[in-house]
This record gives structure tokens, C-alpha cells and sequence, in this order.
């Protein structure tokens, strides 16, 4: 079955203080890795899709790394604004759904 | 560009009673996907629409639930009669196709949910 477990479920971090979270996933045939960010009362916002083992993503403070059975989202002096929810999803090769995370509450304090 | 929008944002009905949530997806985007989120537990996929044809409805929960697509563009999901444990924020989804280049795939881009609650 397929499956994604995120880590920690809420992270809390002073403003500057670099830090990453995990994403494990099982996937029978993996098309595509998804990071989402969603702000509260707010549907998922896009960060970025991996596709395969060693690829790596960067936006701003974020950069998102993929293995072949987890992915990191790492965050570099993160700020206040930063904070939110990221979902981790995958996408198997058999379909075009998304496999979701719970989540990582991140909450970066000034 | 306007982004998936969803109608209402919120509604409150009794147990018992129907309810229609709308998406309008991004213009151009023939896949259009509902997915469920309900307390506590991650978001779900619910199904998945190509133009006016279901492509995949393996999770919809049960009959109650009825999604359509008339026309190709903006979609429904009815709810009836609704249940308590139907309760959750509903997400809608679009992407412009499935797959692009070999192996790869197009982002599906969300709305702001509809939350559900059933008393």
C-alpha cells in the first residue's frame, strides 16, 4: 500500500535557526514527489515536484532533496513567515492521485 | 491568472439533509480532482475527472456521494443525505493534463476547500 509519513508532526524554531523535515514514503513505482505549503483556513500552496533519487529543489529559503525512500525539506534562517503547515505527496506510476502526508506544523518565532 | 476556486467556504447542515459543494478550476485545466480532509487525518483523494469523464472515483466513501462534471468545466459534489462523519474541509484540485514529457507529471494546483460540518 502505498504510504507518506512526515516528521516531526510540529517543529518550532527561532528566526535564523536552520532546520529540515522528513518525508518517508512507500510507492509501488514513484512518478513524482510533491511539497505543498498551506497557511491556516488556506488549500495547499505548490513548492516543488522531484522525480527522481538525487534531485534537489530550491526556492528562497527552501530546498527540497529526494532518496529513494524519503525526501527532506530543509529550510535555511528561517522567518517568522515561513511558518505554516508542509505536506509531503506522492504520486504512484498506477494513478494520478496524491498520496498525502499529515503534515509538519512549522513555527518560526522572532 | 485566477486560481481553483471553491463555493461555499464554509456550510453547517444537519444530518440528514443534502448539500452541493462547487469548483471552478483553472481555465484550461481538463483534470479536476476532489480530495477530503477530516480531522486529524491526512487529505484523501476522492476523484479524479478528465474533461466530463470520471477517470477515477476508487475513493469515493460510499453512494451518498455523487460528483459530476457537465460540460467539461466547473464541478459538483453532492452529499445526500449527509452523515456525521462526512464532516471535513473538501478540496478541489486542477492540473492542465496528467502527464507532459515521459515520466513526468503536471502539478495539480489546489483551492481553498470547502469546510463541512454536520450536526
Amino acid at each position: 500500500e502505498d504510504q507518506v509519513t512526515q516528521s516531526p508532526e510540529a517543529l518550532r524554531l527561532q528566526e535564523g535557526e536552520s532546520s529540515s523535515l522528513n518525508c518517508s514514503y512507500t510507492v509501488s513505482g514513484l512518478r513524482g514527489l510533491f511539497w505543498y505549503r498551506q497557511d491556516p483556513g488556506k488549500g495547499p500552496e505548490f513548492l516543488f515536484t522531484l522525480y527522481s533519487a538525487g534531485e534537489e529543489k530550491e526556492k528562497e529559503r527552501l530546498k527540497a532533496t529526494l532518496t529513494k525512500k524519503e525526501s527532506f525539506l530543509h529550510i535555511t534562517a528561517p522567518k517568522p513567515e515561513d511558518s505554516a503547515t508542509y505536506l509531503c505527496a506522492v504520486q504512484s506510476r498506477a494513478g494520478t492521485a496524491l498520496i498525502f502526508g499529515k503534515g509538519t506544523t512549522l513555527s518560526v518565532s522572532s | 491568472e485566477a486560481g481553483v476556486t471553491q463555493f461555499p467556504s464554509h456550510s453547517v447542515i444537519e444530518k440528514g439533509q443534502t448539500v452541493t459543494l462547487r469548483c471552478d478550476p483553472i481555465s484550461g485545466h481538463d483534470n479536476l480532482y476532489w480530495y477530503r480532509r477530516v480531522m486529524g487525518k491526512e487529505i484523501k483523494f476522492l476523484l479524479h475527472f478528465v474533461k466530463e469523464s470520471k477517470q477515477d472515483e476508487s475513493g469515493m466513501p460510499n453512494n451518498r456521494f455523487l460528483a459530476e462534471r457537465t460540460g467539461g468545466t466547473y464541478s459538483t459534489l453532492k452529499v445526500q443525505p449527509a452523515e456525521l462523519e462526512d464532516s471535513g474541509v473538501y478540496f478541489c484540485a486542477s492540473s492542465l493534463a496528467t502527464s507532459g514529457r515521459a515520466g513526468r507529471t503536471d502539478t495539480q494546483y489546489f483551492g481553498p476547500g470547502t469546510r463541512l460540518t454536520v450536526l
